[in-house]
Order: C-alpha cells, then structure tokens, then sequence
C-alpha cells in the first residue's frame, strides 16, 4: 500500500548544530508535501511544503528537498535551537488527503 | 484571525457511548477535513468536506460519520465508543481542496 515513513524515529542534535530529518514516501502519483512540527499538546504545524515540479524549496531556517527519483523528502534546519525540539512529520498529499508517516522526535541537546 | 479551533479540548466517555466533536474553520475556508491520532504514530484521515459534500473517506467503520455545516463547521460523530477510538481528533481546514491545511490543537478522547 501507499505509505509515508521517516527513517529515523529519534534525532538528537546539539544546539546550534544543523538538522536533517529524511522521510520514504511511496506514491509516485503524490503531488503535493508537507513538512509539520507538533508539540506536545497541540496539532501539527506547518513548516515548509514543495509540490512535485520542484526539487527544493527554502524557508526561513529551513529547507526542503525532494528526491523524485528514490521518492525522498528530507527537512534541514539551520542553526537548531531548543524551541525546535518536536516531533516532525512528513505528509504527502494523493488527491484530497494527506498520508503521514509515523514522524521524527527531535531533541535539542543545550 | 482565529485559527482552526475545535471543542471540546478533553473528554472521557465510557465505551459504548456516543461522541460529538466539533470543528470550526479558519474563516474563509470552505475545506475541512478529519484526522485520528493514535498515540505515538501520524494521523489518520477519517474524512473531507468540501461545500458540505463528503469528498473523501479514509478507512474507519461506519461508526465513524461526520457532516459539514452552511458556516462550514463541522462534527465529527462516533458511535459504539470502543477502548481503541481513544485518541488525539484533529481538524484541518483549508481555502480550497487542493490548498495546504492548518491543523486545530485537537480533541483528546479517552474511552474507559
């Protein structure tokens, strides 16, 4: 089946350091995705998104790319800080829903 | 502006039972749609509302309904409450079908 997976549950990353959280999706026919970052408590927010025509898109502190080819999305952010501390998932878009993978916990180490 | 909001924030229902969840839209938004959160995984999608006209469905039980109002809210209702329904019920809503979605903090149910 189609499916969203991210390729690392956990991520620890030393603040000021860059982070890169990778994501496998495997809908050839998705045209849209997304990057979010939830909190605890609260619903998933937007970070940065990319339709499929492009192959990168850049946002303030973060980057998307995406990989047609091996189906491969990842989300860089610079200059790591505590507040990015989340969880993050990547979801793709097939017609009117979105499909998430199981997301990446991101600890920023002081 | 208000973001997505939805009501109520927790509730704790006894299996069997009924529940209504309710969504009201970023104003302007004519797109709502429905997801279920299980603990430690990614949303699910339950469904889409377009114009009040159910666009999509994902793969829940019949339990599981929803409608769409003339403003554009919406509820999400389940019947037949069981242990494993328990979960964050979040509400996206966008401008139109294909545009990005902006999530609601969410309704936290507990079925005991």
């Amino acid at each position: 089946g189609e499916s969203v997976g991210l390729h690392l549950p956990t991520l620890s990353v030393q603040e000021g350091d860059n982070s890169i959280i990778n994501c496998a999706y495997s809908n050839s026919a998705s045209d849209y995705f997304i990057w979010y970052k939830q909190e605890s408590g609260k619903g998933p927010q937007f970070i940065i998104d990319i339709r499929s025509n492009m192959d990168k898109r850049q946002g303030q502190r973060v980057t998307v790319l995406l990989n047609k080819t091996v189906k491969h999305l990842s989300l860089q952010i610079a200059a790591t800080q505590p507040g990015d501390s989340a969880v993050y998932f990547c979801a793709e878009r097939n017609d009117y829903k979105l499909s998430f993978g199981a997301g990446t916990t991101v600890t920023v180490r002081a | 502006d208000a973001g997505v909001t939805q009501s109520p924030t927790h509730l704790i229902k006894t299996r069997g039972q009924h529940v209504t969840l309710r969504c009201s839209p970023i104003s302007g938004h004519k797109s709502v749609s429905w997801y279920q959160q299980v603990l430690g995984q990614g949303p699910q999608f339950i469904f889409q509302y377009y114009e009040k006209e159910e666009r999509g469905r994902g793969n829940f039980p019949d339990r599981f309904s929803a409608r769409q109002f003339p403003n554009y809210s919406s509820e999400l209702n389940v019947n037949a409450l069981l242990l494993g329904d328990s979960a964050l019920y979040l509400c996206a809503s966008s401008f139109e079908v294909a545009d990005g979605y902006t999530f609601g903090s969410g309704t936290r149910l507990t079925v005991v």
